[in-house]
């Protein structure tokens, strides 16, 4: 069965701190794996995408990583602020004829002052 | 920049009564899609529309149908609305299989 977990369910960290977010994925055949970030009451937007020849892509204080050997994936993120505090996601696409989406529960974080 | 434009917001139903929940796109993207979130799971498939004039069931298609009314608009309805239909409703969309999925804001379904 298709799945994707993430790990922690929720984090609280304090404001300039850093944090990383696991995800799992047993999603087979593999196209790309992606990070939303999802603010209360908004729908999800991307952060990044990762194809299996990537290891390593960063956008601004994310970072991402893939492991396609070992089905693993981690946001990293810097110098944390206020504005941090969202959802994050981990959706990856298969490839199926739709490219068909398994989304992650989300991990909250929650980020203080 | 509009992307996805999800209307209502908001709704609340009694069991029993029907609505139609409506999603236009502005990015000339060929898929378009209905999910629902409910709390400490990850969005789940309800319909999708590969392209203009196709529709096909996701996941959880039970008590919905959807009508692909031309490429822009994917429309979701509810017949005989549930309390188990209680959740939030994301319509995306996307350029092809695989590229990125843009979000509507989501509506907010109660009923009661």
């Amino acid at each position: 069965k298709n799945q994707v977990e993430q790990s922690p369910q929720s984090l609280i960290i304090l404001e300039g701190k850093n944090c990383t977010l696991q995800c799992n994925y047993t999603v087979s055949p593999f196209s790309n794996l992606r990070w939303y970030k999802q603010d209360t009451g908004r729908g999800p937007v991307s952060l990044t995408i990762m194809t299996f020849s990537e290891n390593t892509k960063s956008n601004g204080r994310y970072t991402a990583t893939l492991d396609a050997d070992t089905k693993q994936s981690s946001l990293h993120i810097t110098a944390s602020q206020l504005s941090d505090s969202a959802s994050y996601i981990c959706v990856v696409s298969g490839g199926t004829s739709y490219g068909k989406l398994t989304f992650g529960q989300g991990t909250i974080l929650t980020v203080h002052p | 920049n509009a992307g996805v434009t999800q209307t209502p917001k908001f709704q609340v139903l009694k069991t029993g009564q029907s609505m139609t929940l409506q999603c236009a796109q502005d990015m000339n993207h060929n898929s378009m899609y209905w999910y629902r979130q409910d709390p400490g799971m990850g969005l789940r498939l309800i319909y999708y529309s590969a392209s203009e004039g196709t529709t096909d069931k996701g996941e959880v298609p039970n008590g919905y149908n959807v009508s692909r009314l031309n490429k822009r608009e994917f429309s979701l309805r509810l017949e005989s609305a549930a309390p188990s239909q209680t959740s939030v409703y994301f319509c995306a969309s996307r350029r092809t299989a695989n590229t990125e999925a843009f979000f509507g804001q989501g509506t907010r379904l109660t009923v009661v």
